[in-house]
C-alpha cells in the first residue's frame, strides 16, 4: 500500500495550508498526522484521522475523503514551518507506511 | 519518555544493537515500534512487537531482529548484516492505547517518540 503527499505546500502567515495524503481506498483506513522539525523527534498532532492530541492548537485540524485524508493548518504561523507525514496501517501485511512527507513553508 | 541509545559507527557487513529504555508508564502495556529516517528522507517504519506479534518491514526482515524485556522496561533492536542502505537516525515509538484494551495488539498511532539515535554504516 503507497501513501503519496505532496512535497512541498507554501502559505502565508495567518493563511490556512491544506496538506493531502492519498492513497487507494484511504477512506477505509484510519489516518494519523505527525510534525517534525528540523533535528527534532516527530510530533503526533493528528490521530484517528480528526482527533487532536492533547496540547495541540486547535488550528491543526485533519479531515478524509473518498481518495485522500487532509492536515488543515489553519491561521498559520512560522512556528508552524515543518515536515508533515501522514501515516496508516497496511493490515493485509501489518506493516506502518508513511507518506513521503510534505514540507510546509510559511512565508 | 524513552531514550535510544546504541547507535554509531559500524562497517558494512557489521552488527549493532540498539535500546530503548522507557518511564513514566507501564512499559508492559504498551506496543512498541521503531522508525528510522535516512539522512535527508522521511520515515521508515522497520519493526513492532506487541502482546502477541511481531512484524518487520521487508526491507530489515531476516536481519534485524526486535525484542523486549518488561522486566527492565526496555526495547532492543539486533541488527546484523548491515549495509549502507541502513544508515540513518533510529527513533523508538509508543503504540498509543494499551495492549489490553486493544485486545493484545495496538495498531495505532505512535504517541511518544525517543530523541533518536544515529546508525552510520561506513567502511
Amino acid at each position: 500500500y503507497v501513501v503519496t503527499q505532496p512535497p512541498s505546500v507554501s502559505v502565508a502567515p495567518g493563511q490556512t495550508a491544506t496538506i493531502t495524503c492519498a492513497g487507494h481506498n484511504i477512506a477505509d483506513k484510519t489516518v494519523h498526522w505527525y510534525q517534525q522539525k528540523p533535528g527534532r523527534a516527530p510530533v503526533l498532532v493528528i490521530y484517528d484521522d480528526s482527533d487532536r492530541p492533547s496540547g495541540i492548537p486547535d488550528r491543526f485540524s485533519g479531515s478524509y475523503g473518498v481518495t485522500a485524508a487532509t492536515l488543515t493548518v489553519s491561521r498559520a504561523e512560522a512556528g508552524d514551518e515543518a515536515d508533515y507525514y501522514c501515516q496508516v496501517w497496511d493490515f493485509d501485511h501489518h506493516h506502518v507506511i508513511f507518506g513521503g512527507g510534505t514540507k510546509l513553508t510559511v512565508l | 519518555q524513552l531514550v535510544e541509545s546504541g547507535g554509531g559507527l559500524v562497517q558494512p557487513g557489521g552488527s549493532l544493537r540498539l535500546s530503548c529504555e522507557s518511564s513514566g508508564f507501564t512499559f508492559s502495556d504498551y506496543a512498541m515500534n521503531w522508525v528510522r529516517q535516512a539522512p535527508g528522507k522521511g520515515l521508515e517504519w522497520i519493526a513492532y512487537i506487541g502482546g502477541k506479534t511481531i512484524n518487520y518491514a521487508d526491507s530489515v526482515k531476516g536481519r534485524f531482529t526486535v525484542s523486549r524485556d518488561n522486566a527492565k522496561k526496555s526495547m532492543s533492536l539486533q541488527m546484523n548484516s548491515l549495509d549502507a542502505g541502513d544508515t540513518a537516525v533510529y527513533f523508538c515509538t509508543r503504540a498509543a492505547n494499551s495492549l489490553a484494551y486493544c485486545g493484545g495488539d495496538c495498531y495505532t498511532q505512535f504517541d511518544i517518540w525517543g530523541q533518536g539515535t544515529p546508525v552510520n554504516v561506513s567502511s
